[in-house]
């Protein structure tokens, strides 16, 4: 268990609709990033935020969008989805700023776009 | 555009033979290198990581790899693969500490009875 929390595990949804994906980062880790992992363009890298704040932005969609809350948890809104955006959509988190370098990733959120 | 190169999109080995898992990165700066496991339907496990201490890397479930700059490679290796192993392997990159990952395409490694 990395003890990166990612809820839904599953969710199926109909084109042109709206989602919301949760990952609630370890236990003081202040940084968040959301990746996406499909079977055509492999491990992408999305977004990250820090404390709240965006650091770094990805191959993310403007479609797509995401906050990290004061408690620290993210949340990756997915909007006009499209079959395409059927993927897999890991957060991870690390402690930024201690010298650690890995993040540990959560179990992840695949998304099913009918 | 920096870039991860994993050789071999599926790698079969039969069990008690060597792991040999490969990677290579485009860069001339040294980055931080990083090997993750995933199991089906499972999120990504590290592995072990490269942050400059030492090039040759111990990490879990007796997997090491060896950074070597002049080849800019860093190649996962078992010498003794169990069942337990098959799964899919990633290499990645990060260019500054605590950094977003640069994953490559992935190796899945099967293992044979």
């Amino acid at each position: 268990d990395s003890g990166v929390t990612q809820t839904p595990k599953h969710l199926i949804t109909a084109t042109g609709q709206r989602v919301t994906l949760r990952c609630s980062p370890r236990s003081g880790d202040l940084s968040v990033y959301w990746y996406q992992q499909s079977l055509d363009q492999g491990l992408q890298f999305l977004i990250h935020y820090y404390n709240g704040e965006e650091r770094a932005k990805g191959n993310i969609l403007e479609r797509f969008s995401a906050q990290q809350f004061p408690d620290l948890h993210s949340e990756l809104n997915l909007s006009s989805l499209e079959l395409g955006d059927s993927a897999l959509y890991f957060c991870a988190s690390s402690v930024l700023g201690r010298g650690e370098t890995e993040a540990f990733f959560g179990q992840g959120t695949r998304l099913t776009v009918v | 555009a920096q870039s991860v190169t994993q050789l071999g999109s599926h790698v079969s080995v039969s069990e008690g033979a060597l792991v040999l898992l490969r990677c290579n990165y485009s860069s001339s700066v040294p980055p931080y290198l990083f090997w993750y496991v995933q199991y089906p339907n499972q999120g990504l496990q590290l592995l072990l990581k490269y942050t400059s201490a030492a090039t040759l890397v111990k990490g879990i479930n007796g997997f090491e790899a060896e950074f070597k700059k002049s080849e800019t490679s860093f190649h996962l290796t078992k010498p003794s693969a169990h069942m337990s192993d098959a799964a899919e392997y990633f290499c990645a990159v990060s260019y500054n500490q605590g950094g977003k990952l640069i994953f490559g395409q992935g190796t899945e490694l099967s293992v044979k009875p």
